[in-house]
């Protein structure tokens, strides 16, 4: 069974500055999806940044990028120029691509809060 | 994309009463999921619902306490039966599209809160 962790219950930065979110999963296979989610206080579950596990290059979207490191089983994010619409909390997610219904196991979530 | 809307988006309800929870998909998808988000906790996948079948569901999950329909390829229903304090969640609808990039869509879930 596949595991997701994320380390950091909660994370402070000030606005403009960069901060990193860090999430390491366990799996036996070797293709598969890693996501980022923001939940801000709406609920809404929204999606940040997607990576498949063949590619190597390191996803972006726009202030938002990933550090994967498909080895070390580790799926980083990376906000840089932070906002205060980025407060919310952060979740990691996996998807096994064996798995053809599509679900998705989350981590334990990261909040991340901006200071003026 | 899809956008998914869920009614109700909060109640409070009485121990021992059930409630159902809509969700409506703008768009035919095909696998939809049922996820439980206890307070400030992560999310937790309740079940599987496939257009047409028996929906399928996760260890410590049970069709008499959470049934699901999936009628057709828009819309999911799941109740919260017998209701008990310890079922105060947030409870997120999902839906992964036929054009599969990964990623699972969400509606904005549902709030509810068991005296």
């Amino acid at each position: 069974a596949q595991t997701v962790t994320q380390s950091q219950p909660e994370m402070s930065v000030q606005e403009a500055e960069t901060v990193t979110l860090s999430c390491t999963y366990d799996t036996s296979e070797s293709d598969y999806y890693l996501f980022w989610y923001k939940q801000p206080p709406s609920r809404q579950m929204i999606l940040v940044i997607r990576q498949e596990a063949y590619k190597q290059q390191n996803a972006t979207e726009n202030r938002f990028s990933v550090n994967f490191q498909k080895a070390a089983k580790s799926f980083s994010l990376k906000i840089s120029d932070s906002q205060l619409g980025d407060a919310a909390m952060y979740f990691c997610a996996y998807r096994s691509a064996r798995d053809s219904w599509g679900k998705l196991q989350f981590g334990a979530g990261t909040q991340v809060v901006v200071t003026p | 994309s899809a956008v998914i809307s869920q009614k109700p988006s909060r109640d409070i309800c009485q121990r021992g009463t059930s409630l159902t929870i809509q969700c409506q998909v703008d768009s035919q998808v095909t696998m939809m999921f049922w996820y439980r988000q206890q307070p400030g906790q992560s999310l937790t996948l309740i079940a599987t619902a496939n257009q047409g079948s028996e929906a399928t569901y996760e260890s410590g999950f049970v069709i008499d306490k959470f049934p699901i329909s999936r009628p057709n390829l828009t819309f999911s229903t799941l109740t919260v039966s017998n209701m008990s304090p310890e079922d105060s969640s947030i409870y997120l609808c999902s839906a992964r599209t036929g054009l599969d990039t990964g990623e699972l869509f969400f509606g904005e879930g549902s709030r509810l809160t068991v005296l």
